[in-house]
C-alpha cells in the first residue's frame, strides 16, 4: 500500500488560489489518487480523483505528475470555508486504504 | 438521498460492557469499511468489507468484530470495551472500484 507524504499545514489568503502537494512515490499502477477533506470532526468529504490524467470537478482541480509520484490539489478561489484537513489518498480496489496525517489549510481574510 | 447512516451519535459506556455501532448504507453498496479517529493519529482502517460475507482486517483490528451478513448495514461490534477504544468512529461506503467513499457523520464512543 502506497505511503503519502504531505506538509503539516500551510495558509492561503481568501480568494487566491490554494496549491495543496502530496508525495506518493510508492503508488502503484492500479491506484488511484483520491483527495478528501474534513472540516472538524464531520465525515471526511471527497473532493476529486484521478490515475494518471488531470481532472477537474466544481470543486478542485487535480494535477498528477506523468511520472505518478506526486499530484497538486487546486483549489481555484479558497474562501474561509475551505479551511480543513486535507487528505491525499492512493486506493485501489483491495479495499484497504491508508489516510496518512493531512495537510491542515487555514485560509485567512 | 443517499447516505451512510452510523448509529448512535454519542455513546459513552464502562469497560467490559459489549456494545454495537450499527452502519447502514442506501446505496446498495458493495464495499464498506470502519476507521477510528484518534488526535494525532488521524484516520486509520479497522476492518473493510468487500461483499456479503466478505470481510478483512484494516491496520487496527484488535479489540474489534464486524459482520456483513447484508449489503445494506456493517456493524461494528466490541465485545469488551477498553478505554483505549475511546476514540471517533466512522463507517463508509463505495460502490463499483474508482468510485468515491461516502462516509457517515461519526460516533463519538468514550470508554470509561
Amino acid at each position: 500500500d502506497a505511503k503519502t507524504t504531505q506538509p503539516t499545514s500551510m495558509d492561503c489568503a481568501e480568494g487566491r488560489a490554494a496549491n495543496l502537494p502530496c508525495n506518493h512515490s510508492t503508488i502503484s499502477g492500479n491506484e488511484y489518487v483520491y483527495w478528501y477533506r474534513q472540516i472538524h470532526s464531520q465525515g471526511p468529504q471527497y473532493i476529486i480523483h484521478g490515475l494518471k490524467n488531470n481532472e477537474t470537478n466544481e470543486m478542485a482541480s487535480l494535477i498528477i505528475t506523468e511520472d505518478r509520484k506526486s499530484s497538486t490539489l487546486i483549489l481555484p478561489h479558497a474562501t474561509l470555508r475551505d479551511t480543513a484537513v486535507y487528505y491525499c489518498i492512493p486506493f485501489s480496489n483491495t479495499g484497504k486504504l491508508i489516510f496518512g496525517q493531512g495537510t491542515t489549510l487555514q485560509v485567512k481574510p | 438521498e443517499a447516505q451512510v447512516t452510523q448509529n448512535p451519535r454519542y455513546l459513552i459506556t464502562v469497560t467490559g460492557k459489549k456494545l454495537t455501532v450499527t452502519c447502514s448504507q442506501n446505496m446498495n453498496h458493495e464495499y464498506m469499511s470502519w476507521y477510528r479517529q484518534d488526535p494525532g493519529l488521524g484516520l486509520r482502517q479497522i476492518y473493510y468489507s468487500m461483499n456479503v460475507e466478505v470481510t478483512d482486517k484494516g491496520d487496527v483490528p484488535e479489540g474489534y468484530k464486524v459482520s456483513r451478513k447484508e449489503k445494506r448495514n456493517f456493524p461494528l461490534i466490541l465485545e469488551s470495551p477498553s478505554p483505549n477504544q475511546t476514540s471517533l468512529y466512522f463507517c463508509a461506503s463505495r460502490g463499483q472500484a474508482r468510485e468515491k467513499l461516502f462516509f457517515g457523520s461519526g460516533t463519538q464512543l468514550s470508554v470509561l
